[in-house]
């Protein structure tokens, strides 16, 4: 039990869609990063969260954005889905300064695309 | 990020010590090496990390090389219960969290 949660579970969309992904963070952590991990694959990096800014991003176009609380609780908001999305999406959250400390990650967001 | 080379997958027998090894033969001064565990279809846990010293703690103990080019994670008595993935990633220790994840090393754990 990391104490990060995320909501839904799994959802099912279509092409063209939107989509919105919740992750609410461990109690105290104030960096939330997100993730995408294909079947078979790693998890890839998509950004990260500090202080409510985008502070690091992966190789992942402009239509996947994400928000972050004053509360550090977050949201990954993908527009215009692609068949290619469909994967599980993880949230992981830490303590301190960008990269410090052990990332502490949710049990994931399935997203399958029609 | 430096990337980490791993077996894609192991066996070992229940109650026997679990050696994982990693290289990551690019690794820079200021980065640490992290590993983590995904059991299936749930999010990775974090197992252990170091520097330049081994680590233990009441999951693993970590072993780093001496010039840090690689790096072994050792169950000491795996169970059933460590079937998973074991990723090793390396982090640098300032700037933004990208973290790069390979596609790590199923270990099955055998009765």
């Amino acid at each position: 039990e990391t104490g990060v949660t995320q909501s839904p579970t799994h959802l099912i969309k279509t092409r063209g869609q939107q989509v919105t992904l919740r992750c609410s963070s461990q109690s105290g952590h104030n960096t939330v990063s997100w993730y995408q991990q294909a079947l078979g694959q790693g998890p890839q990096f998509i950004f990260q969260y500090y202080r409510e800014e985008e502070n690091g991003r992966g190789n992942f176009p402009p239509r996947f954005s994400g928000l972050q609380f004053p509360n550090y609780s977050s949201e990954l908001n993908v527009n215009a889905l692609e068949l290619d999305d469909s994967a599980l999406y993880l949230c992981a959250s830490s303590y301190g300064t960008p990269n410090t400390g052990e990332l502490f990650f949710g049990e994931g967001s399935r997203l399958t695309v029609l | 990020d430096a990337k980490t080379t791993q077996p894609p997958s192991m066996d070992c027998a229940e109650g026997r010590a679990a050696n994982l090894p990693c290289n990551h033969s690019t690794i820079s001064g200021n980065e640490y090496v992290y590993w983590y565990r995904q059991i299936h279809s749930q999010g990775p846990q974090y197992i252990i990390h170091g520097l330049k010293n081994n680590e233990t703690n009441e999951m693993a103990s970590l072993i780093i090389t001496e010039d840090r080019k690689s790096s072994t994670l050792i169950l000491p008595h795996a169970t059933l219960r460590d079937t998973a993935v074991y990723y090793c990633i390396v982090r640098y220790s300032g700037g933004y969290q990208k973290v790069t994840f390979g596609t790590g090393t199923k270990l099955q754990v055998i009765p």
